[in-house]
């Protein structure tokens, strides 16, 4: 079965740092290049970083550059999403997928003092 | 970044109603272009991609068209399942961007 699985979310101070883990299954990681999507509270769809099948070419949206890292791991056919200096308006679900093709379930990310 | 605007923003149709949204991008994308459906408290669901390309296991009453910076996404007989909210992406150039959404209700 064809799977993506996101864990690694939570509650986290303003300045704080988070890192999501998504466990891929049933396709060719490595073929796949992968992103993350998020959604805020009541809102629409962000994409927020995204890394490329062979190169590993990573590109981020604006309004997390500098602040998140993503990175794939092909061996535990994992992608990550290191989050730092994390603020009010990241709180959102945050979702891995591959080439939007396969979606995860979505992660809660919550900033909040 | 590119600009995709959806119309209408929500939507009430009757069951067995031919519903259509429209995206438009700010520039042209050529046929780079993803259609979602999302319902709540779930992932978005891949429907449409290339403009025009149907996923496998999408209902056939679902087709997407369209090319440069228009294209619509069709439901040609509405079903009660078909209750979500549909987003277009554009996947030309980085960042993504999505458009704001359309909320499909039946009346």
């Amino acid at each position: 079965e064809v799977q993506l699985l996101e864990s690694g979310g939570g509650l986290v101070q303003p300045g704080g740092s988070l890192r999501l883990s998504c466990a891929a299954s049933g396709f060719s990681f490595s073929s796949y290049a992968m992103s993350w999507v998020r959604q805020a509270p009541g809102k629409g769809l962000e994409w927020v970083s995204g890394i490329s099948d062979s190169r590993g070419t990573t590109d981020y949206a604006n309004s997390v550059r500098g602040r998140f890292i993503i990175s794939r791991d092909i061996s535990k056919n994992t992608l990550y999403l290191q989050m730092n200096s994390l603020r009010a308006e990241d709180t959102a679900v945050y979702y891995c997928s591959g080439t939007f093709h396969i979606w995860g379930q979505g992660i809660m990310v919550s900033v909040s003092s | 970044d590119i600009q995709m605007t959806q119309s209408p923003s929500s939507l009430s149709a009757s069951v067995g109603d031919r519903v259509t949204i429209t995206c438009r991008a700010s520039q042209s994308i050529s046929s780079y272009l993803n259609w979602y459906q999302e319902k709540p408290g779930k992932a978005p669901k891949l429907l449409i991609y290339a403009a025009s390309s149907s996923v496998g296991g999408v209902p056939s009453r679902f087709s997407g068209g369209g090319s440069g910076t228009v294209f619509t996404l069709t439901i040609s007989t509405l079903q009660p399942e078909d209750v979500a909210t549909y987003y277009c992406q554009q996947s030309y150039s980085i960042p993504y961007t999505f458009g704001q959404g359309t909320k499909l209700e039946i009346k």
